[in-house]
């Protein structure tokens, strides 16, 4: 399809195990972002990216946190040794400048939904 | 602390009734988002608003951002049960301006 894909939809996952949750962007969109969103409330920022380059990473909450984009296109946001707190739905997202380089629109994946037991 | 926030929290009106939900910052933000997110879907842009000033119009709803560029206002005029979702509110920096960031959200419920 031509949207944001991501996947696992859903992942279930006992505690201290490693998770990965991989989005497909839209071809050729320059920007993509992480957001974890708690139900009922806005996205938080985790992190983004131009092309291949992490251009911010201060959302992560901790160093068990890691997100790439190796090649500028598909991105990877690993979780290591997962705790209870991690469970959320995590969201992707990716854009093009918009007019004038202001922001553009941030087209979001359906998320992938973490419970970590 | 959050950069961006929203009020009311919360809103359940009747329908045909206006309602206004405020989006407002300490920082000065160089463009400012509206999106709409329904149960089970992400989020989807409604307007980008980029001037101090400005004021956008789609349909019954009229985007407003302060002069300042510090803040910015969603009014819907005679509310549809359609209108029912989370109202968010996404900010970019000057000094960053493709990092966006979300206000918490208004949840509003329009009652038919």
């Amino acid at each position: 399809g031509a949207g944001v894909s991501q996947s696992p939809r859903y992942k279930v996952t006992k505690r201290g195990q490693d998770v990965a949750l991989r989005c497909d962007p839209i071809s050729g969109h320059v920007s993509l972002y992480w957001y974890r969103q708690a139900l009922g409330q806005g996205p938080e920022f985790l992190t983004y990216f131009n092309y291949e380059a992490q251009q911010d990473k201060s959302g992560l909450p901790n160093d068990r946190f890691s997100a790439e984009r190796p090649e500028g296109s598909i991105s990877t946001l690993t979780i290591q040794r997962t705790e209870q707190r991690d469970s959320a739905m995590y969201r992707c997202a990716s854009s093009s400048p918009g007019l004038a380089g202001f922001t553009g629109e941030l087209f979001f994946g359906e998320g992938s939904r973490l419970t970590v037991l | 602390t959050q950069l961006l926030e929203q009020s009311p929290q919360f809103l359940s009106i009747q329908e045909g009734e206006n309602l206004t939900v405020y989006c407002n910052s300490s920082s000065v933000f160089s463009s400012l988002q509206w999106y709409r997110q329904e149960p089970g879907e992400g989020p989807v842009l409604l307007v980008t608003v980029v001037t101090g000033g400005e004021v956008k119009k789609l349909k019954r709803l009229t985007f407003q951002f302060g002069d300042a560029r510090k803040d910015s206002s969603l009014h819907i005029t005679a509310a549809q049960p359609g209108d029912t979702g989370l109202y968010l509110c996404a900010g970019a920096r000057k000094t960053s301006y493709d990092k966006v960031i979300f206000g918490p959200g208004t949840s509003l419920s329009v009652i038919p």
